[in-house]
């Protein structure tokens, strides 16, 4: 599993409240990612990471901010939290250096509800 | 990055050979083709990835044609834990970019 966790696993929230969602990772890997995932789709990407203070956008990332102050921590925040919100969250690195350097893999994902 | 092109699903029976194809007609030189798996209430976990010909592991096989503009997963005699969403995706495997995921195909094994 690479060594990754997701804080918390759950969580409901009411609308217009800030959420941060927290990924931590212990084998000091560069490259990290947060996706969401809604019924029926694949996955999306949010945001992600080349290291630490270095971040950029993806598809899907109004409504998101990242940050990136520790190599093994990235944080996800909703700063203002809406029903549309109301998501699978998943964080993923990639390993790199190795014969399948394009290999990700991810956390077990936040459920998180947004009422 | 290259679009990808997938059935949205699949039935299969126990014990058979099972093929998904994936279109990538734009894919370019640089880019390898992977697929992941996904099990429901988990993140996808990665399969295999290949850049030309064919590429073999213990879990399945990845034909390539000459053209690359497609691909193949073939997953040799499935039981019932196969059953999940199979992902194909098109990109470079180096440098600063991210993984775009589809839809992907939902294989469905029945006994």
């Amino acid at each position: 599993d690479a060594g990754i966790t997701q804080s918390p696993r759950h969580k409901v929230t009411e609308t217009g409240t800030p959420v941060t969602l927290r990924c931590h990772q212990t084998e000091n890997h560069r490259y990290m990612y947060w996706y969401r995932q809604d019924p029926g789709h694949g996955l999306r990407l949010i945001h992600y990471s080349y290291g630490v203070k270095d971040t950029d956008k993806g598809e899907v990332s109004d409504g998101y901010s990242v940050s990136r102050s520790k190599t093994e921590d990235f944080l996800l925040t909703l700063e203002s939290a809406t029903s549309s919100q109301t998501s699978v969250y998943f964080c993923a690195i990639r390993r790199t250096g190795t014969v399948r350097s394009d290999e990700q893999f991810f956390g077990p994902g936040t459920r998180l509800t947004v009422l | 990055l290259a679009k990808t092109t997938q059935p949205i699903s699949m039935d299969s029976y126990e014990g058979q050979e099972v093929n998904i194809t994936c279109s990538h007609n734009n894919i370019a030189t640089n880019d390898y083709i992977t697929w992941y798996q996904q099990f429901p209430s988990q993140g996808p976990r990665f399969i295999i990835q290949g850049y030309k010909t064919k590429v073999t592991n213990e879990v399945a096989s990845l034909f390539i044609p000459a053209d690359r503009k497609s691909s193949t997963l073939s997953l040799p005699r499935v039981s019932l834990s196969d059953t999940a969403v199979y992902y194909c995706l098109v990109g470079e495997v180096t440098g600063r970019r991210a993984l775009t995921f589809g839809s992907g195909t939902r294989l469905q094994v029945q006994p």
